[in-house]
């Protein structure tokens, strides 16, 4: 199994801040590699696929990079709606394996 | 607009069964792979298995701690996705989400059910 690792597991930023979330993955998944935000109490969403393809109705202040086996997930500006927990998942091998998820607090 | 409901979770004791349904509208049902992702409380999200449609051969695929005691299937004509759970044990309670398979550009699960709350216990 492929196994995503996120980096940091939490941290803590401000409104108006740049986050950047990293996700490494074991073995290279090219670009297979979602994202996923988590509000609390609230149903997981869809925010960018393909490693850097954002989701329809995603603010443009979310951006994804990477290949083979290291990814970034980007904030820009953040926003008090962005305080959750974000997690990564790859696409390239069953099964599908998530990140044990970062937990972005004010 | 898709929509995806859950229903079918509850309080079982270890060794129980319990099936899950997913009601689907608003997109091509039966055209679609589906998944089923699991939350167990205060964790994070894990994912439990995927059927493909018909016309993709309709295999199904299992994460390893479920294989064998649960099974997914699907009624095209009813836009129903089922999980059947068998020999549940403590480490199954969780909330399950049905999921949509997007492969445009990628593979992804775009749309999410609001989940269902199974709690094994005795």
């Amino acid at each position: 199994d492929i196994q995503m690792t996120q980096s940091p597991s939490s941290l803590s930023a401000s409104v108006g801040d740049r986050v950047t979330i990293t996700c490494r993955a074991s073995q290279t998944i090219s670009i297979y590699l979602n994202w996923y935000l988590q509000q609390p109490g609230k149903v997981p969403k869809l925010l960018i696929y393909a490693a850097s393809s954002l989701q329809s109705g995603v603010p443009s202040r979310f951006s994804g990079s990477g290949s083979g086996t290291d990814f970034t997930l980007t904030i820009d500006s953040l926003q008090p709606e962005d305080f959750a927990t974000y997690y990564c998942q790859q696409s390239y091998s069953i099964p599908r394996t998530f990140g044990q998820g970062t937990e972005v607090e004010i | 607009e898709v929509q995806l409901v859950e229903s079918g979770g509850g309080l079982v004791k270890p060794g129980g069964s319990l099936r899950l349904s997913c009601a689907a509208s608003g997109f091509n049902f039966k055209e679609d792979w589906m998944n089923w992702v699991r939350q167990a409380p205060g964790k994070g999200l894990e994912w439990v298995g995927r059927i493909k449609s018909k016309a993709d051969g309709g295999a199904i695929d299992y994460a390893a701690p479920v294989k064998g005691r649960f099974t997914m299937s699907r009624d095209d004509f009813e836009n129903t996705l089922y999980l059947q759970m068998n020999s549940l044990k403590s480490e199954d309670t969780a909330i399950y989400y049905c999921t949509t398979d997007g492969r445009f550009g990628g593979d992804y699960f775009d749309y999410w059910g609001q989940g269902t709350l199974v709690t094994v216990s005795s």
